[in-house]
């Protein structure tokens, strides 16, 4: 595709309800990052795939979150018995390598009521 | 640890008039500065990076940082504000190297432009 794609855009989870987050980055691009950006904030990264490899997990708020990229391509973020403290836009970044430019995706929108 | 300070949450200008964003930045290490836009409901868009070539960088739509290791500082400028820029502006460092490239953002600057 011509650029980041995300699904879905929104999402409505009850609290304790888990979720699945998709991106489906730039063709080819080999690095692909995890960013939640809560109200009002900047975004904060989460995690870092080098194609099927989690370099760096280290900002994943808790053992709840886990994400996966199995085939180096598509990678989905889970977040098991979501928390309120969850709402906030994930947003995913893919690049050719990484030390080339961040494309960004649209982002998902969850909200836990 | 990097991070990154943007110096006011909401900046108003006039159309036409001269745009300035202020970000301080922390680094034990030389780092990589960028600066990015966001638009409602859209992903963030790279206006400009600067990685230790020249220090005035010139991004798209008429945008440009210059990078000041003295004041540690990486303020983005354009002479003359259009509408099409009110958007939400952030700042960014990254050290660089491997997972290192993870990007460490400031808490954005919402850019509105009065016609």
């Amino acid at each position: 595709g011509a650029g980041v794609s995300q699904s879905p855009r929104y999402k409505v989870a009850k609290r304790g309800q888990d979720v699945a987050l998709r991106c489906d980055p730039i063709s080819g691009h080999v690095s692909l990052f995890w960013y939640q950006q809560a109200l009002g904030q900047g975004p904060e990264f989460l995690t870092y795939f080098q194609n099927e490899a989690q370099l760096d997990k280290s900002g994943l708020p808790s053992d709840r979150f886990f994400a996966e990229r199995p085939e180096g391509s598509v990678s989905t973020l889970k977040i098991q018995r979501t928390q309120q403290e969850d709402s906030a836009v994930y947003l995913c970044a893919s690049s050719r390598t990484y030390y080339n430019e961040q494309f960004f995706g649209p982002g998902t929108r969850l909200t836990v009521l | 640890a990097q991070s990154v300070t943007q110096l006011g949450s909401h900046v108003s200008v006039s159309e036409g008039a001269l745009v300035l964003l202020r970000c301080n930045y922390s680094s034990s290490v030389p780092p990589y500065l960028f600066w990015y836009v966001q638009y409602p409901n859209q992903g963030l868009q790279l206006l400009l990076k600067y990685t230790s070539a020249a220090t005035l960088v010139k991004g798209i739509n008429g945008f440009e940082a210059e990078f000041k290791k003295s004041e540690t500082s990486f303020h983005l400028t354009k002479p003359s504000a259009h509408m099409s820029d009110a958007a939400e502006y952030f700042c960014a460092v990254s050290v660089g190297g491997g997972s290192n490239y993870k990007l460490t953002f400031g808490k954005g600057t919402l850019l509105t432009v009065n016609p």
